[in-house]
């Protein structure tokens, strides 16, 4: 079983469409997550960390389930430069982060 | 303020050669972890060193190799290149060893024919 497990995509929506991405993790002790986006050919970029809280930044909001070992992100309102793949990241000790393959996102008008 | 800068950016060698890549993380951070990845594939760990040591080495055959220098840039280096090592190879600094976010370089593209 994969550490971190994310379903590949490609998923296609509309501009202004809702679309929710989520992520499974194995490693019960991991410490702290997050979710990074990665445009082609480029370094991925943090888009936001995940509390158990849940936490929301702007049209983005991100969720922890630690019993399920479930992490998610939903997009709302969709827009063209959303297009990306978006990376479910997981830590466990120092700096280890391990990431799962990546959902891509693409939007279309 | 600078970020974190890598080079080459692009590199062609072939089967059994050996590679050099270069990292200077953005200043003031003291840790440089090393990630390869896989056309399709999220990145993989393969180093992190902190303070000029090594502190956790991922699931890497002993070809691979890296080094942090005093003023915190750091080499990867990877012996008897195979086809397979064909990969963007990803260089995150981190100001602290652990818990806060990392930032990643533009990556060293290397293809091996």
């Amino acid at each position: 079983r994969k550490e971190v497990e994310q379903d590949p995509g490609p998923f296609n929506v509309p501009e202004g469409a809702t679309v929710a991405f989520n992520c499974t993790y194995s490693n019960s002790a991991s410490q702290s997550f997050f979710w990074y986006r990665q445009d082609c050919r480029k370094e991925p970029k943090l888009l936001m960390s995940v509390y158990s809280s849940g936490n929301e930044d702007g049209r983005f909001t991100a969720q922890l389930n630690r019993a399920s070992q479930y992490i998610s992100l939903l997009i709302r309102d969709s827009k063209l430069s959303d297009s990306a793949t978006y990376l479910c990241v997981v830590n466990e000790d120092t700096d280890k982060l391990i990431f799962g393959t990546g959902t891509r996102l693409q939007v279309f008008p | 303020d600078a970020g974190v800068t890598q080079s080459p950016t692009h590199l062609i060698k072939t089967r059994g050669q050996h590679v050099t890549l270069r990292c200077s993380p953005i200043s003031g951070h003291k840790s440089v972890s090393w990630y390869q990845q896989v056309l399709g594939q999220g990145p993989q760990f393969i180093f992190q060193y902190y303070e000029k040591e090594e502190r956790g080495r991922g699931n890497f055959p002993d070809r691979f190799s890296a080094r942090q220098f005093p003023n915190y840039s750091s080499e990867l280096n990877v012996n008897a290149l195979l086809l397979g090592d064909s990969a963007l190879y990803l260089c995150a600094s981190n100001p602290r060893l652990a818990g806060t976010q990392q930032f990643f370089g533009p990556g060293t593209r290397l293809t091996v024919l």
